[in-house]
């Protein structure tokens, strides 16, 4: 019974393709959030779902486009690879919007592209 | 805007040593503050969070302390084990933002 969940781990793709992650999580909460960390192990927010309404959107490239089809999962879809996007990508979920409110993250995806 | 800043690593200490990771904020709010740990090969856990001043988090040992009049949230464990070998990431949430910021990480290794 996993929380916040990602697929796929691992991810090596050629620059120019086109890859999707996907995240969900069984925990009912109402936010969801991509993040990425860089080789550095630097965190980042890139996007904030919530009830399926895009509500942060930090200065990431039109490339990077999330979609959450319904409240529990919030998918990630990369047009056009760089060697630049190879990272870990995180997705995690909270509760709410409030500040007091934790953010539960899944395990990563580590995105290599070469 | 609001930032973290945390004492770089990594911090090498031996097993029963005495833990602290420093953190400090700035934030234009009044923010909840964080501190999660990743292990390696893992993603991020929450270990331990302070929503207001003078609050202490504390789980499996360690603490944190939100100090408002220095801007602090320092990590700190009487002491460690092998197992407490991670990265630990500092992390704030304003009041009205959704998102976390994050301290840079320190990586800590403990040795036998």
């Amino acid at each position: 019974d996993t929380a916040v969940s990602q697929t796929p781990k691992y991810l090596v793709t050629q620059m120019g393709n086109d890859k999707s992650i996907k995240c969900e999580q069984n925990l009912g909460h109402d936010t969801m959030y991509w993040y990425k960390q860089d080789s550095k192990k630097f965190l980042k927010i890139m996007f904030s779902y919530n009830n399926k309404e895009l509500i942060i959107n930090e200065t990431v490239p039109n490339r990077f486009s999330p979609k959450s089809p319904d409240k529990a999962h919030l998918n990630l879809h990369i047009n056009s690879l760089e060697l630049g996007d190879s990272a870990v990508y995180f997705c995690a979920s909270s509760r709410g919007e409030t500040g007091s409110d934790t953010q539960y993250f899944g395990p990563g995806t580590r995105l290599t592209v070469l | 805007g609001n930032s973290v800043t945390q004492m770089e690593g990594p911090v090498t200490l031996s097993e029963e040593a005495f833990l602290t990771i420093n953190c400090t904020y700035t934030a234009t709010g009044y923010p909840s503050l964080f501190w999660y740990v990743q292990y390696p090969g893992e993603g991020l856990q929450l270990l331990l969070k302070a929503t207001k001043a003078d609050d202490k988090g504390s789980n499996k040992g360690f603490e944190a302390t939100y100090r408002k009049e220095t801007t602090s949230f320092h990590l700190e464990k009487g002491s460690v084990q092998v197992s407490d070998s991670a990265v630990y990431f500092c992390a704030l949430r304003d009041t009205g933002f959704q998102k976390l910021v994050f301290g840079t990480g320190t990586r800590l290794l403990v040795s036998p």
